[in-house]
């Protein structure tokens, strides 16, 4: 199984802050990580898929980088909307599977 | 609008059985992967598994933590998606989401969750 394993599990920020999560696999993924957000009592939300590519609606202070095993989700300028849970998903082989998250916390 | 809606979620025995669905709309299901994913309470999100779709020969997929224990089905004419649980451990406590996968990219739309806890 191809673990998954995110970097910080808790984030103290301010609003405005540059933030940048990690997200590293056990084994080559090529490009197949999909990054989510999700805020309390709420279905996650995908922000990211294919490593990179922007999902529609999504506000551009979000990015994402990186192929075979690390990665990374950025936030360029924190704003108020964003403390929330981040997750990495791996969907190239079976099982899929999520990096343990990332709980995003106002400072 | 793309919906899911999950639902028989409820308080069950250790060692008791339980059936979910979910009912799908706004989209032609057979044209879709449905996936289970749950979410202990506080807790990561975990894959549980996907079935075949119609045409497609593949064998059913479930995490380890599932198999041998959890079967998922659907039926394309009712655009629903089963997961029978069976011999249920206190462990499998989470709310159960269906989503529908985009090309096997990522998880595009979710369900609000059915809640399933496991306790004596």
């Amino acid at each position: 199984d191809i673990q998954l394993t995110q970097s910080p599990s808790f984030l103290s920020a301010s609003v405005g802050d540059r933030v940048t999560i990690t997200c590293r696999a056990s084994q080559d993924i090529s490009s197949v990580l999909a990054w989510y957000q999700q805020k309390p009592g709420k279905a996650p939300n995908v922000l990211i898929y294919g490593s990179s590519t922007l999902q529609s609606g999504v506000p551009s202070r979000f990015s994402g980088s990186g192929s075979g095993t690390e990665f990374t989700l950025t936030i360029s300028s924190l704003q108020p909307e964003d403390f929330a849970a981040y997750y990495c998903q791996q969907l190239k082989s079976f099982p899929l599977t999520f990096g343990q998250g990332t709980r995003l916390e106002m400072k | 609008e793309v919906q899911l809606v999950e639902s028989g979620g409820d308080l069950v025995r250790p060692g008791g059985s339980l059936r979910l669905s979910c009912r799908a709309s706004g989209f032609t299901f057979s044209d879709h992967y449905i996936d289970w994913v749950r979410q202990a309470p506080g807790k990561g999100l975990e894959w549980v598994g996907r079935t075949r779709k119609a045409g497609k020969s593949y064998i059913t997929q479930y995490a380890a933590s599932v198999a041998g224990r959890f079967t998922i089905s659907r039926d394309d004419s009712r655009s629903s998606l089963y997961l029978q649980m069976n011999s249920l451990k206190t462990e499998d406590t989470a709310l159960y989401y269906c989503v529908r996968v985009f090309s096997n990219y990522y998880f595009d739309y979710w369900g609000r969750g059915t809640l399933v806890t496991v306790s004596s």
